[in-house]
């Protein structure tokens, strides 16, 4: 089946650095998708989300960038704080269809 | 804090046992599922609800029984578990829309650590 998958399954940022985490997609039916931070001994966090009508999207310290040409999802965070540090996980769904994870990458903010 | 609360937090079960994990959402959310997530893996669909109905089973053994009380509600009886069973078993929710959890973000609960032994 189609599947979700992430360039780099570990990523180490110097406290106050920019990070990009990167994700790739095959599902070309996709039109919805989502980030989410989990950390450890708790459930995934909802981070921001984007739909297929917008190439970029801000929160606070997060933006989240689609490329539907090349099926390519980034989240980048502004000044990485410590408390970043956590397992990222993005997630596509097309209408009607179940959410597909990612296999995850790990950011580790270092002091 | 989560606004889906999944009790207990931590489970450990004989494989004879019979346990029940609950959820309960009080968002209005009318989808409701359940996830099971292995070690530095994603988590993986089991079960949805949509508006009290189960909607999906994802070729789930039977060992894992869901049920949907009431909107806010959501149970996984488990019965005759198996060690490779263990894992972190996670509830979301989400508002339904026309064609199950379409387009709409889930929120997940803290999840239950489900030991087998």
């Amino acid at each position: 089946g189609e599947s979700v998958g992430l360039h780099l399954p570990t990523l180490s940022v110097q406290e106050g650095d920019n990070s990009i985490i990167n994700c790739a997609y095959s599902n070309s039916a996709s039109d919805y998708f989502i980030w989410y931070k989990q950390e450890s001994g708790k459930g995934p966090q909802f981070i921001i989300d984007i739909r297929s009508n917008m190439d970029k999207r801000q929160g606070q310290r997060v933006t989240v960038l689609l490329n539907k040409t090349v099926k390519h999802l980034s989240l980048q965070i502004a000044a990485t704080q410590p408390g970043d540090s956590a397992v990222y996980f993005c997630a596509e769904n097309a209408e009607g269809q179940n959410f597909v994870f990612g296999p995850g990458t790990r950011l580790s903010v270092l002091p | 804090d989560t606004e889906v609360t999944q009790t207990p937090k931590h489970l450990v079960m004989g494989m004879t046992n019979k346990k029940s994990l609950k959820c309960e959402q009080h968002m209005g959310h009318r989808a409701m599922y359940w996830y099971k997530q292995k070690a530095k893996k994603p988590p993986e669909l089991m079960f949805v609800y949509s508006y009290e109905k189960l909607s999906i089973n994802e070729s789930v053994p039977s060992r894992f029984s869901p049920e949907c009380p009431n909107s806010s509600l959501l149970n996984l009886h488990l019965h005759a578990l198996q060690p490779e069973d263990s894992a972190l078993y996670l509830c979301a929710s989400s508002q339904a829309m026309k064609g199950v959890g379409s387009n709409q973000p889930q929120h997940f609960g803290d999840g239950t650590r489900l030991s087998i032994l």
